[in-house]
């Protein structure tokens, strides 16, 4: 099995509200991604937990907060958003290092639109 | 820089026809290798993935990859296409000192003819 699941599918948002986006693996994974996916681009890397410690922040600015509550979840805080912020919010996971050979496994990704 | 190209931003087949999409990547060793396949506000799924060894890869749903070295390339491949296909494909490195990062194409989109 290597299902990756995100709540919610859809998100709507003013800018003054907080909001979670949630992530869960079961696989046993020790890596967990956030990426932000503009329409017809590639995804982009926001933020990598190893082991339940973040390890890549990748200049994210700070009205997007991760937290990693144990080695199967996964959540993004939202505060304050601006309407450029609307996208697809994907999770991955890996087992671990993508060095050692690993894979990457997506969720189905949370559309968010703030409006 | 370290950079993966895909040189197609779309490609338009027949359905039953053969398909071909192009990657190429520039980096100093050979990295890991990875066709990502995502349909319509979907997440990305992986296709295939090529780590070393028998350079011709087989995936999911009838794809195959080919690793050339020689031409940094890593092309994926389908004989015959279905109308279900139609998305858009990733081509993804990770090289081999990466620890979490992988290094996308800018995706091509696949459309399909009836």
């Amino acid at each position: 099995d290597t299902e990756v699941t995100q709540t919610p599918k859809h998100l709507v948002m003013g800018m003054t509200n907080k909001k979670s986006l949630k992530c869960e693996q079961h696989m046993g994974h020790r890596a967990m991604y956030w990426y932000k996916q503009k329409a017809k681009k590639p995804p982009e890397l926001m933020f990598v937990y190893s082991y339940e410690k973040l390890s890549i922040n990748e200049s994210v600015p700070s009205r997007f907060s991760p937290e990693c509550p144990n080695s199967s979840l996964l959540n993004l805080h939202l505060h304050a958003l601006q309407p450029e912020d609307s996208a697809l919010y994907l999770c991955a996971s890996s087992q671990d290092r993508l060095a050692g050979g690993e894979t990457q496994y997506f969720g189905p990704g949370t559309r968010l639109l703030v409006l | 820089a370290q950079s993966v190209t895909q040189p197609d931003i779309h490609i338009t087949v027949s359905e039953g026809a053969s398909l071909e999409l192009r990657c190429n990547y520039s980096y100093g060793a050979t990295p890991y290798l990875f066709w990502y396949v995502q349909s319509p506000g979907q997440g990305l799924q992986l296709l295939l993935k090529y780590f070393s060894g028998d350079t011709l890869v087989q995936g999911i749903k009838g794809f195959e990859a080919e690793f050339k070295r020689s031409q940094s390339s890593f092309n994926l491949r389908k004989p015959s296409v279905h109308w279900s296909d139609a998305a858009e494909y990733f081509c993804a490195v990770a090289p081999m000192d990466s620890n979490y990062q992988l290094i996308w194409g800018a995706g091509t989109k696949l459309i399909i003819k009836p």
